[in-house]
């Protein structure tokens, strides 16, 4: 399975934008680009994928390199309630589908 | 997006004993469920693959008979620890896969059960 890395931890102050980024260079072409974040002791709340191109949601944007070695999520304008571990994961695009979670970032999002 | 149920959300239970943790798939068919297990301060860690009406895929170094999974229909998956033991406490979690696993789909995972073996 592709492995993706990402910081341990970033922080942020309320109301200013978020970039998250995470590696991603042994993707292969059909793997899609999720992210997911959890909050402790819950279970992940997706939040966004993509492909190639660059996505936006209510929730945030996922910006994707070029060779697609990378991606980053952006949060527009952090609020506490986006602190939580967000995870970069690849989804295999051959099989089921399973996903490898790595260790995440902790987002720290200061009042 | 759908809605994915666990039960129990807690459970405590003796070692030796064995526990079963259900994972419904409240509004969508889900040929493919994922079971996960979480450590404290540890990301998730894939258990196995579910799939409906057939055996489970199991990642390597999960133990099957330890780990028992059933899914039986396309709404209902259940993970049955047998012969719990402490180390075997943590978050269990599961997800639901998007059209049979289709990648294209995003997940959706359950509010995990926590497990303490005693």
């Amino acid at each position: 399975d592709a492995k993706t890395t990402q910081p341990n931890s970033m922080e942020s102050n309320e109301e200013e934008p978020v970039h998250l980024p995470c590696n991603h260079s042994t993707i292969s072409g059909t793997d899609y680009i999720h992210w997911y974040r959890q909050l402790p002791s819950q279970g992940p709340e997706y939040v966004i994928h993509g492909l190639t191109s660059n996505v936006n949601n209510r929730m945030a944007s996922l910006a994707i390199a070029e060779d697609r070695k990378s991606s980053t999520l952006i949060l527009h304008r952090a609020t506490l309630r986006d602190a939580a571990v967000y995870y970069c994961i690849l989804r295999d695009g051959r099989g089921a589908g399973k996903s490898t979670f790595g260790d995440g970032t902790t987002l720290t999002v200061k009042p | 997006g759908a809605v994915v149920s666990q039960h129990p959300s807690r459970v405590i239970c003796k070692s030796g004993t064995s526990v079963k943790i259900e994972c419904r798939s409240l509004d969508f068919q889900a040929t493919t469920m994922f079971w996960y297990r979480q450590f404290p301060k540890q990301s998730l860690m894939l258990m196995a693959t579910s799939n409906e009406g057939s055996k489970a895929t199991y990642e390597q170094g999960v133990e099957k008979d330890k780990f028992l999974i059933n899914h039986a229909s396309l709404t209902l998956s259940t993970l049955t620890v047998t012969s719990a033991h402490p180390e075997d406490s943590s978050f269990y979690i599961c997800s639901v896969a998007g059209l049979a696993g289709d990648t294209r789909y995003e997940q959706y995972f359950g509010p995990g059960t926590r497990l303490t073996v005693t």
